[in-house]
């Protein structure tokens, strides 16, 4: 499994675009990047995934370098209950395994008023 | 609403008691994952199931069992608490089909050891 590297920590004021960063540069092929997020108290949710184009929902974008070896998760214009924290974390199907995801640290993003 | 959902929020067992904590899903998703979150070490998979009555071990299965003898409920069973299994304990579950790692978590219980 590839292994990631997120900041511990970030700020980003309300109303601004937040920029997470992943580094997975020992992502393999077949394994794409996956992005949860996990608020105080809750259990993660699910934000987006891409494998080599990048990504849109009506959550966030996901922009994935040409090498795949890093990511960048963007909240367009953050709330204050966008603070959580971030994870970022390849995987790959297994088509039809049931392995789990592995969680890192993740990057804990704080919204300031 | 795709919904996980764990029988308590909150539980506090005494040292040797046997504990059940269940999981029930409502999206007829074959596959249902137990994990354990501690800080500073993140969440750490410790039982999954693919199907009903199939069981596998995850990084961390020592002092845990399962079952899953309905495709909509998965239990994780500490045989006897010790108060290292404090901790906060998250089921989740992802179907089959769809080529995707898109889990679903439920809201997890905090477990008391004392």
């Amino acid at each position: 499994d590839a292994k990631t590297t997120q900041p511990t920590s970030m700020d980003c004021a309300e109303g601004r675009a937040a920029n997470l960063p992943c580094n997975h540069s020992t992502i393999s092929g077949n394994e794409y990047v996956y992005w949860y997020r996990q608020i105080h108290s809750q259990g993660p949710q699910y934000i987006i995934h891409g494998l080599k184009n990048n990504e849109t929902n009506e959550m966030a974008s996901l922009i994935i370098t040409e090498d795949r070896k890093s990511s960048t998760l963007i909240l367009p214009h953050a709330t204050l209950r966008d603070t959580a924290v971030y994870y970022c974390i390849p995987g790959a199907y297994s088509g039809g395994g049931a392995d789990g995801l592995t969680f890192g640290k993740g990057t804990h993003l704080i919204i300031q008023p | 609403d795709v919904k996980v959902t764990q029988s308590s929020r909150y539980l506090v067992k005494r040292t040797g008691e046997k504990v059940f904590l269940e999981c029930v899903q409502d999206m007829d998703h074959e596959n249902m994952f137990w994990y354990r979150q501690d800080p500073g070490l993140g969440l750490r998979l410790i039982y999954f199931s693919y199907d009903v009555k199939m069981k596998e071990k995850g990084d961390i299965p020592e002092g845990y069992s399962v079952s899953r003898e309905k495709k909509e409920r998965f239990s994780l069973i500490l045989e006897s608490a010790s108060t290292n299994q404090t901790s906060m304990y998250l089921c989740a579950s992802r179907p089959l089909a769809g080529g995707s790692y898109e889990q679903y978590f439920g809201p997890g219980t905090r477990l008391t050891v004392t």
